[in-house]
């Protein structure tokens, strides 16, 4: 069936530093792909999305480019901040649900 | 205002007890889930509702009892509630038929304890 795997973390970075989280997935079809984020103590939310092969997803610095050849949907930022401590979830669109991977972590120190 | 409001937001109770957890969302969608986060944060759909007819039921214990009333609500019960139902359950809605194409508004979560 469909699925997403993502990198395991933590990441660990320091502050401006290049950011990279990997996602790819496994999908009939071509899928939304998506982008969450989980602060400590919160609810997730939608960072960025993109609905066909070669979108790119853009939001707050971050980017991810839905790439059919590779099936990925890598997340990027170029300079990360404290404040961008948190988890991440990829997650593709399947018909009627959204199929999460199992979150990475980052950490950022000043 | 609160898009997607769970309550309560944490609930920490005996095994073997009845809880129930809310959800109400104000954006007039269509379409609500039940997510539940395990201990590793690893998320899986339990439930979803659409215009108040279930529409997905994952493997789940039976224990476990979806209800809406309107479309705007979606409550969670639970029966004699087990330690491994401790999680972080997560409420969140969608438009119909966009939910999987543009995303869903989470709730902030609901703790279950299970002592």
């Amino acid at each position: 069936g469909d699925s997403v795997t993502q990198m395991e973390g933590p990441v660990t970075l320091s502050e401006e530093a290049f950011l990279t989280i990997n996602c790819t997935y496994t999908a009939t079809g071509y899928p939304s792909l998506f982008w969450y984020v989980q602060y400590p103590g919160e609810g997730l939310q939608l960072l960025l999305k993109a609905t066909k092969a070669d979108d790119k997803g853009s939001n707050k610095g971050f980017e991810a480019t839905y790439r059919k050849e590779t099936t990925s949907f890598h997340l990027e930022k170029g300079s990360v901040q404290v404040s961008d401590s948190a988890v991440y979830f990829c997650a593709l669109g399947h018909t009627d649900k959204l199929i999460f991977g199992t979150g990475t972590r980052l950490q950022v120190f000043p | 205002d609160t898009a997607v409001s769970q309550t309560p937001k944490y609930l920490v109770t005996q095994m073997g007890n009845d809880k129930s957890i809310k959800c109400e969302q104000n954006l007039g969608h269509d379409t609500m889930y039940w997510y539940k986060q395990d201990s590793k944060k690893f998320l899986k759909i339990m439930f979803s509702y659409n215009n108040k007819e279930l529409i997905i039921n994952e493997t789940v214990p039976n224990r476990f009892s979806p209800k809406s009333p309107d479309k705007a609500h979606l409550n969670l019960h639970i029966n004699s509630l087990e330690l491994g139902d401790s999680a972080v359950y997560f409420c969140a809605s969608s438009q119909e038929a966009q939910g999987s194409n543009y995303g869903y508004t989470f709730g902030s979560g609901t703790r279950l304890t299970v002592v």
